[in-house]
């Protein structure tokens, strides 16, 4: 078992649509919870964390985290082409993050 | 506040030499992390530096080593390069315990021939 597995995608959505982005961890010990956009070609770039159980919105974004059943996603809400990229789950463990795959997200004009 | 900044951007080396990569950290923050990121792969944890001194390694042999400066700069080794070791290397700086993430540099795209 892979440490964190996101859905491999790549996903595809219209623009203004709801984008659902996926994430299971294995570290029971987490407590952190990042999420990152990568642009093709550029660096992983931060736009939400989560510490705690429940929802965190911001803006567009909305990420939710469910520790008992390890599990984090995060909602793209009126989707824009703009937002096409790779979308990285990547929990704290004790001392660094451990990231997934990624899923690549394409919203379609 | 500058950010992370790493050199140089794209480098092209033959298989057995040897590079050093470079990384300036965030100001206010005493951590660095090197992650190498194969094609179409998330980053893989290198090795973490806290206070000059090597504070967590992933999966990787002895020949990647690194530095950090007092400054909390700090360089990427590799001896022996393989065809395999290339990747875009990422420098993420961070407060100790990364509570509020990692911010990351723009990376160096490392090509082995």
């Amino acid at each position: 078992q892979k440490e964190v597995e996101q859905n491999s995608g790549p996903l595809s959505v219209p623009e203004g649509a709801i984008a659902s982005l996926n994430c299971t961890y294995s570290d029971r010990g987490s407590q952190s919870f990042f999420w990152y956009r990568q642009y093709s070609g550029k660096s992983p770039e931060l736009i939400m964390s989560i510490y705690s159980n429940g929802d965190k919105e911001d803006g567009r974004f909305t990420a939710q985290l469910n520790k008992a059943s390890q599990y984090v996603s995060l909602l793209i809400r009126d989707s824009q082409p703009s937002d096409s990229a790779t979308y990285l789950c990547a929990p704290l463990g004790k001392r660094q993050l451990t990231f997934g795959s990624g899923t690549q997200l394409t919203v379609l004009p | 506040e500058t950010g992370v900044t790493q050199s140089p951007t794209h480098l092209i080396k033959t298989r057995g030499q040897q590079v050093t990569l470079r990384c300036s950290s965030q100001s206010g923050h005493n951590t660095v992390s090197w992650y190498q990121q194969a094609l179409g792969q998330g980053p893989q944890f290198i090795f973490q530096y806290y206070r000059e001194e090597e504070n967590g390694r992933g999966n990787f042999p002895p020949r990647f080593s690194g530095l950090q400066f007092p400054n909390y700069s700090s360089e990427l080794n590799v001896n022996a390069l393989e065809l395999d070791d290339s990747a875009l290397y990422l420098c993420a700086s961070s407060e100790m315990g990364a509570r509020y993430g990692y911010t990351f540099g723009s990376g160096t795209r490392l090509t082995v021939v």
